[in-house]
């Protein structure tokens, strides 16, 4: 029971580089998030996806790019890292349909430096 | 600013005492969810609450989602070590736009 998988686990990058973190769910979910988790301030919403091919913001989009080219995918790409995005990242799915259950993946931990 | 607020945000309790969280809001919501998060795993669903007013039980834990769909709480009676962990209410906006409280961390000390 894969669920969603989100590669790499831990990363550490220097201020200005770029890099993609991964996420794929296997349950045939619609909709599909990023979130970030700093101590003290819960999840807030990156950017979110309704299916392939429809994206929009969340709570917090500057510094990060997303796309959603199949179902299954949902990367989060950051542009230039800088040391306020040092956080853990939860991608998460949900099926279509009103109040359903959000599904997570055990997270990304970015540090930049 | 957090749109959905979480009191007390630490709770530090003697196993077998009573104890609540609150979520609240000045936006109304068409429902609420709470979550549990362990260390290095994300949330997992609890329950949903639609309808103001409603009041949803799972075994010791008692959630209940306000009149006005402004604020939920969560009431864990006699709580044991096994409830520790990191409690986090959820709002939707629209149908699927999920935003977060800020959570309240759990110790239930034996």
């Amino acid at each position: 029971n894969a669920g969603v998988t989100q590669t790499p686990k831990f990363q550490v990058l220097k201020t200005g580089q770029s890099m993609t973190l991964q996420c794929a769910q296997d349950m045939n979910h619609e909709y599909m998030s990023w979130y970030r988790q700093d101590p003290g301030m819960g999840l807030r919403l990156i950017h979110y996806s309704v299916g392939a091919g429809i994206t929009d913001q969340g709570e917090v989009p500057n510094g990060y790019n997303v796309s959603r080219s199949t179902t299954e995918d949902f990367p989060l790409r950051l542009l230039s890292a800088a040391p306020s995005q040092t956080s853990v990242y939860f991608c998460a799915s949900s099926p279509t349909g009103y109040y359903t259950e959000a599904f997570f993946g055990q997270g990304t931990r970015l540090t930049v430096v | 600013t957090q749109l959905l607020e979480q009191s007390p945000q630490f709770l530090s309790i003697q196993e077998g005492e009573n104890l609540t969280v609150y979520c609240n809001s000045s936006s109304v919501f068409s429902s609420l969810q709470w979550y549990r998060q362990e260390p290095g795993e994300g949330p997992v669903l609890l329950v949903t609450v639609v309808t103001g007013g409603e009041v949803k039980k799972l075994k010791r834990l008692t959630f209940q989602f306000g009149d006005a769909r402004k604020d939920s709480s969560l009431h864990i009676t006699a709580a044991q070590p096994g409830d520790t962990g990191l409690y986090l209410c959820a709002g939707f906006q629209g149908a699927q736009k999920l935003v977060f409280g800020q959570g309240t961390r759990l110790t239930i000390n034996p």
